[in-house]
């Protein structure tokens, strides 16, 4: 299996514009989280799906954060407008409910910055 | 809400044993996890406890006591590619994880 896909791995753009980050988690995996790292605030959930439907968005820091994910495939980040603050690591994970561990898998991070 | 706290930093020599404690505070709890991180890279999973005692996996061992709220992660026979963060993480109640801030392991000659 290829791992949970992310992209851009890397962004930058100006203050005000929107972005919009994507995933593809592992095949057959029913949950996704969004997660975003920094070094003051270290590893946040954002938010989280299970079978496509967002459980849990009360990480999201605020309406210009909003998670979409309309397939089994596909979840995007979207950011609008951006604002400096949200310079970060975002990674996007997956994991499949019914292992023991219940481990969840990480994509390689989209390193946003905004100017 | 949960607290998790671990050590910001920890330096150890090639060959040596390091030590990395997690305290947590947390209703419902559920798990614990133990993930590495390489600078730049995403975190990979180490380690899961749910009930009290040590699992070792290799030249890692992690340890839980659910009655004190504390974790380690033990690493044995240290090697310069085990320079990394380690992050504690605990589940409670509901499915999502909540991870400490890390803490960021240099393996020296």
């Amino acid at each position: 299996d290829a791992g949970v896909i992310q992209s851009p791995r890397h962004e930058v753009t100006e203050m005000g514009q929107e972005v919009t980050l994507r995933c593809k988690p592992i095949s057959g995996h029913d949950y996704l989280f969004w997660y975003r790292q920094t070094m003051m605030r270290g590893l946040e959930l954002l938010i989280y799906f299970n079978n496509n439907v967002p459980i849990d968005d009360s990480g999201m820091p605020e309406d210009r954060f909003s998670a979409k994910m309309p397939n089994a495939s596909f979840s995007t980040l979207k950011i609008q407008p951006s604002e400096p603050r949200d310079s970060a690591v975002y990674f996007c994970a997956s994991s499949f409910e019914h292992l023991s561990t219940d481990t969840q898998y990480f994509g390689p991070g989209t390193r946003l910055t905004v100017l | 809400g949960q607290n998790i706290d671990q050590p910001t930093e920890m330096t150890a020599t090639e060959g040596a044993i390091v030590q990395i404690n997690c305290t947590y505070q947390t209703s419902g709890f559920n798990g614990l996890f133990w993930y590495q991180q390489h600078a730049g890279e995403a975190p990979t999973f180490l380690s899961y406890n749910v009930l009290d005692g040590l699992e070792e996996k290799g030249r890692f061992s992690s340890f839980l006591s659910r009655s004190k709220g504390y974790s380690y992660l033990l690493l044995k026979e240290l090697q310069m590619k085990d320079s990394a963060s380690y992050l504690c993480a605990v589940r409670a109640g509901s499915y999502q994880l909540t991870f400490g801030k890390g803490t960021k392991l240099s393996v020296i000659p």
